[in-house]
């Protein structure tokens, strides 16, 4: 069985810093999703990754595979960041994904 | 931007009675998913669906619970006789295909058993 870890689980920062999120897994993988989700609890998904990394505007995500270990990074920081992101673990064409606990991110203006 | 929607958003249910959360997933897509989110837990995957059957399951997922698409629109969730224990957020979500393309997700249907 998949156990996902994610760490921290509560970041606060100021606008404009650097935020780096991160989870590991314990069961080797094909997909790790970045999912974000809004405080009225509806979910994005952000990213999905095999390996390497993936750039979305300010955020960037990347994974090891070997280390099974994937980090969420937002740059220049903004309150509208403010959201719990989660991160999944699982393999392509297969949703039955295993969830990490989420971390809690708060931006400070 | 093209949606999953769901409905309800939010339903209160007396414990022993059926359910019925609805989905629409997004026209072209082909792979339906059911996940739930107990308040303060993390999300837990339910069920997968494609090709008009069930291609997955979870523990969860007994026989309490099943899904359909009736009509080629929607996909929906039965909750046969409610539990305490149900109450949860419901989120559906969708895929075009297993070639790894993005998963879109609802809202979530909030489901509140007394």
């Amino acid at each position: 069985k998949n156990e996902v870890e994610q760490s921290p689980q509560n970041l606060t920062a100021q606008e404009g810093e650097f935020i780096t999120i991160n989870c590991s897994y314990s069961v080797g993988i094909s997909a790790l999703h970045w999912l974000q989700q809004h405080p009225g609890g509806g979910i994005v998904s952000l990213f999905m990754l095999s390996s390497g990394k993936k750039k979305h505007g300010r955020l960037i995500a990347t994974i090891n595979i070997q280390e099974k270990h994937s980090s969420l990074h937002i740059t220049a920081s903004h309150p509208r960041d403010s959201a719990v992101y989660i991160c999944a673990a699982g393999n392509f064409g297969n949703e039955k994904l295993t969830f990490g606990t989420g971390t809690r991110l708060t931006i400070i203006p | 931007e093209p949606e999953v929607t769901q409905t309800p958003s939010h339903q209160v249910t007396q414990m022993g009675q059926e359910v019925i959360l609805r989905c629409v997933p997004i026209s072209n897509h082909l792979y339906f998913y059911w996940y739930r989110q107990i308040l303060g837990q993390k999300v837990e995957f339910l069920v997968s669906f494609y090709n008009n059957e069930i291609s997955e399951k979870s523990e969860i997922f007994d026989d309490q619970f099943s899904v359909e698409r009736p009509d080629g629109s929607n996909f929906t969730l039965k909750i046969r006789s409610t539990k305490l224990e149900d109450s949860a957020m419901y989120f559906c979500a969708s895929r075009t295909d297993s070639s790894g393309n993005t998963i879109y997700f609802g809202e979530g249907s909030w489901l509140t058993v007394v």
